[in-house]
């Protein structure tokens, strides 16, 4: 079956730094993989998604993730973090019959002045 | 209207009460979802509905658990005889398609406090 593993519940970063969220799957074929985020109190939020169209995937608010099917990952970094990116984060893949997401156990981004 | 509106945003409620939850997905979105979001659990998927048919119920978590939804549209989530282990967010989302890799947007949720 597949499904996404988060390493890290929380991940602490300094303003400016780079941000690395790790994501692996587990799947026997080409996954369907995105990454979501939640800001306190609200509900996700797409980030990016990955769809076998191109290896490295650009979202919004700066962030991208490359999928490597070599390592099965598919990590989820920003060069620069800004204070507004602390929320958590949550990759899931997309499964069976009407390709409803299962998701990683998320992880805390918080961001240090 | 724009986005996935649920209500009530908030609720809460006394052990042993039914509670209906309500979801209006985005305008002309054929599939719609429910998920349970909860400290010890996480992100859980609960049913999908393909208009409104219910072809994938592996989530709901007990018989006291059910969803309908009607015109392709509107759906509720009833929960029976609620527990304390049932408060938890739930989480509505919608899609425009059916198939994996589709892009799925979700609710602000409805927070559920079982006292």
């Amino acid at each position: 079956a597949q499904s996404v593993t988060q390493l890290g519940s929380h991940v602490s970063v300094s303003e400016g730094a780079l941000v690395l969220l790790r994501c692996n799957y587990s799947s026997s074929v080409p996954p369907y993989l995105f990454w979501y985020v939640q800001y306190p109190n609200q509900g996700l939020q797409l980030l990016l998604k990955y769809t076998s169209a191109a290896t490295l995937v650009k979202g919004i608010n700066g962030f991208e993730a490359e999928f490597k099917k070599s390592e099965t990952s598919f990590h989820l970094t920003k060069p620069s973090a800004h204070m507004s990116d602390a929320a958590e984060y949550f990759c899931a893949v997309s499964r069976g019959q009407g390709g409803k997401l299962i998701f990683g156990q998320g992880t805390e981004l918080s961001v240090k002045p | 209207g724009a986005g996935v509106s649920q209500s009530p945003s908030n609720k809460v409620t006394e052990k042993g009460k039914d509670v209906e939850l309500r979801c209006d997905p985005i305008s002309g979105h054929t599939a719609l979802y429910w998920y349970r979001q909860s400290l010890g659990q996480g992100l859980e998927f609960l049913i999908y509905f393909q208009g409104n048919s219910a072809p994938d119920k592996s989530g709901l978590p007990s018989d006291r658990f059910s969803a309908e939804r009607t015109g392709g549209s509107v759906s509720t989530l009833t929960i029976q005889r609620t527990q304390q282990e049932d408060s938890a967010v739930y989480l509505c989302a919608s899609s425009h398609d059916r198939g994996s890799g589709n892009t799925i947007y979700f609710g602000e949720g409805s927070w559920l406090t079982v006292v």
